[in-house]
């Protein structure tokens, strides 16, 4: 049974328009992250948390928003999607931060913005 | 800036051959590299990984070279199967009071039958 799920798989949307890509892991991990994939650029953090109610802001934030609400549950919001953000998003979680850690990754969410 | 390089950023080998992928970075405290693979339509998952306590980490068919002193290392898979088409990516990240990995854009291989 996948550990990480992310919803929906697919998403398209309209410049301008309001998104909100969610990640649940029942890995009872502390950490949770969201990527972008882009060809060329590899995987880009965009947000992290390490618990409810934290976050920290990744390398490529800008036109993301994020919120931890349990430890089980992790959420992206794109409030005014533009096209630069269509992308293949990944959300990921480990069970402490960098130090050894694996990331164990959901099977990702395309978002198109027309 | 991009503290993680991957070269080159698409490879196809023979089946059969060595694929050898490279990779170096910039930060001197880095001192945990793992490979993730990506399979197309599926998630990234980690592949093998080394600390700069060793020079050399294999598992299997897979291999990871590592030059401290030059910030390089690379991937070496022997006897490349078309299975192991895939994307890598490098990765690297410090143990001490830093919870990211910071990943490297990715080598897209391709084994040719």
């Amino acid at each position: 049974e996948a550990a990480v799920t992310q919803s929906p798989r697919n998403k398209v949307t309209v410049t301008g328009g309001n998104v909100t890509l969610s990640c649940r892991q029942t890995n009872s991990h502390n950490y949770m992250y969201w990527y972008r994939q882009d060809t060329g650029h590899g995987l880009r953090l965009i947000h992290y948390s390490y618990g409810a109610g934290n976050l920290q802001i990744g390398d490529v934030p800008d036109g993301y928003k994020a919120t931890r609400t349990t430890q089980e549950d992790f959420f992206l919001l794109l409030e005014l999607a533009s096209p630069s953000q269509t992308s293949l998003y990944f959300c990921a979680s480990s069970d402490t931060g960098g130090n050894y850690a694996e990331q164990f990754f959901g099977p990702g969410t395309r978002l198109t913005v027309l | 800036q991009q503290q993680v390089r991957q070269s080159p950023q698409s490879l196809t080998v023979w089946e059969g051959e060595t694929a050898i992928l490279n990779c170096s970075y910039e930060d001197s405290t880095f001192d945990y590299f793992p490979w993730y693979r990506l399979f197309p339509g599926e998630s990234p998952a980690l592949l093998i990984a080394i600390r700069p306590v060793s020079n050399k980490k294999e598992d299997g068919r897979f291999t990871i070279f590592f030059n401290k002193r030059e910030k390089k290392l690379s991937l070496h898979i022997t006897d490349s199967q078309p299975g192991d088409s895939a994307t890598y990516f490098c990765a690297a990240s410090e143990y001490y009071g830093n919870e990211k990995i910071t990943f490297g854009a990715g080598t897209k291989l391709t084994i040719k039958p």
